[in-house]
């Protein structure tokens, strides 16, 4: 059972594009949600994160964009670069409680190729 | 500083074989993770340790997997008589209190089962 659901599974933007990047949840206890990037033969590198109480987080080119009421984010990448081309991970995270407070749950991950 | 690092980078066991993958966490994170990813998934939850007491193992596939953290610092995550279901790129990730909830990965461990 998916808890986390990601789409599209891949995406291919030109450059200078907007790269944009859907999930959806069903579990409301979730109260963090992170995006992770990663690059073949790397582990997944956190890249922005937001949290419930906030519609909206920026960092230089890249938004998360949160609708507490239908249970979905969504990242934007601005200004789509070629070294942007990864794989692009969101999750969530369960609200605290004794002893996996701190355990994430992955969507199946969204394979960008940026074309220059 | 060093990041997170996992020894081997590849490993290649016969089915029936007894693996050990080895995690180096950043210095001073208490919380440390393991995660499986198989190919073109997403990294799926193995157990979680706060220091060296393993607080949440709930995503062991079976009593195959073993993971230990005896000092707090390094962990050895031990999978017994290897299946091929078992290939997939093993995932250590730590974190500190401080940074609440983010994780640093390393680079994953890649088991090939033949």
């Amino acid at each position: 059972q998916q808890q986390v659901k990601q789409s599209p599974q891949s995406l291919i933007v030109q450059k200078g594009g907007i790269s944009i990047i859907n999930c959806a949840y069903e579990n409301t206890a979730f109260d963090y949600f992170p995006w992770y990037q990663q690059f073949p033969g790397k582990g997944p590198a956190l890249l922005i994160a937001i949290r419930p109480d906030v519609s909206e987080k920026k960092e230089g080119r890249f938004t998360i964009s949160f609708n507490k009421s239908a249970k979905q984010f969504s990242l934007h990448i601005m200004d789509s670069q070629p070294g942007d081309s990864a794989t692009y991970f969101c999750a969530a995270k369960p609200h605290y409680n004794a002893g996996n407070n701190r355990k994430l749950i992955w969507g199946l991950g969204t394979s960008l190729a940026v074309n220059p | 500083g060093a990041g997170v690092s996992q020894s081997p980078r590849y490993k290649v066991a016969k089915r029936g074989q007894d693996v050990a993958l080895r995690c180096d966490p950043i210095s001073g994170h208490v919380s440390l993770f393991w995660y499986q990813q198989a190919l073109g998934q997403g990294p799926e939850f193995l157990t979680y340790f706060q220091n060296e007491a393993q607080l949440d193992k709930s995503g062991l596939p079976s009593d195959r997997f073993f993971a230990e953290r005896p000092e707090g610092s390094v962990s050895t995550l031990k999978i017994q008589r290897t299946q091929q279901e078992d290939s997939a790129v093993y995932l250590c990730a730590s974190s500190s209190p401080g940074q609440g909830t983010k994780q640093y990965f390393g680079p994953g461990t890649r088991l090939t089962v033949t």
